[in-house]
């Protein structure tokens, strides 16, 4: 089946540092990635929509400079966190559909902690 | 952003019983999906539904795709420990389309 590979599983960084998450789809091409932010005991909130060779679709609320995406290959996506603060410390994942296939497969995901 | 209507948001239940759950929706979606995430891990799908009153199955688990597609449950017969987790529904309006996630249902086991 279609699988995503999410890296790194786990990061702890300093506040003001950028961190870079990335998604690759392994058998199958991505041309939409979503990316996800899951806070404690809490559901999976979309931040954004990347589609290969064009710009990302933020949600609503969320800062395109702060959480920028490239998305410049059908298999991989990247989630770059800039100028990170505690309050961004969270649970990423990303995810992606195999038209082949159906259903939206899931990264791992990332837990970021800032300190 | 919109959240889907998910119930009852946990579960304590024994080895051995049934468990429902259910989510809903104020607007139409064209796919309902059911996923199971463990701690520390992204979801896994567990059921798809693309069709106004499917009722799919896969093993222990079934769900349903409401007629009026503001709806769907998933039931999961005979739990084992290993059902512990949180299952999420979400909706999709169409391929490739972003999926909206249901509040969450946190379900224990116990022997």
């Amino acid at each position: 089946g279609a699988v995503v590979s999410q890296h790194p599983s786990r990061v702890i960084c300093k506040s003001g540092t950028s961190v870079k998450i990335e998604c690759r789809s392994l058998d199958f091409q991505a041309t939409t990635m979503f990316w996800y932010r899951q806070f404690p005991k809490q559901s999976l909130m979309l931040m954004a929509t990347s589609n290969e060779g064009s710009k990302a679709t933020y949600e609503q609320g969320v800062e395109k400079d702060k959480f920028l995406i490239n998305h410049a290959s059908l298999t991989l996506s990247t989630l770059t966190v800039t100028s990170a603060h505690p309050e961004d410390s969270s649970f990423y994942i990303c995810s992606s559909q195999d038209r082949g296939h159906g259903g939206y497969t899931f990264g791992s995901g990332t837990r970021l902690t800032v300190v | 952003g919109q959240q889907l209507n998910q119930s009852p948001q946990s579960m304590f239940i024994q080895e051995g019983e049934d468990v429902s759950m259910n989510c809903t929706s104020s607007s139409i979606f064209n796919t309902w999906l059911w996923y199971k995430q463990d701690p520390g891990e992204g979801p896994v799908l567990l059921i798809a539904l693309y069709k106004a009153g499917e009722l799919t199955s896969n093993g222990r688990l079934t769900a349903q795709f409401g007629i009026t597609r503001k709806d769907s449950f998933l039931n999961i017969s005979a739990s084992i420990p290993s059902d512990v987790g949180i299952y999420f529904c979400a909706g999709s309006t169409g391929t490739a389309s972003k999926l909206t996630f249901g509040t969450g249902t946190r379900l224990q086991v116990t022997l």
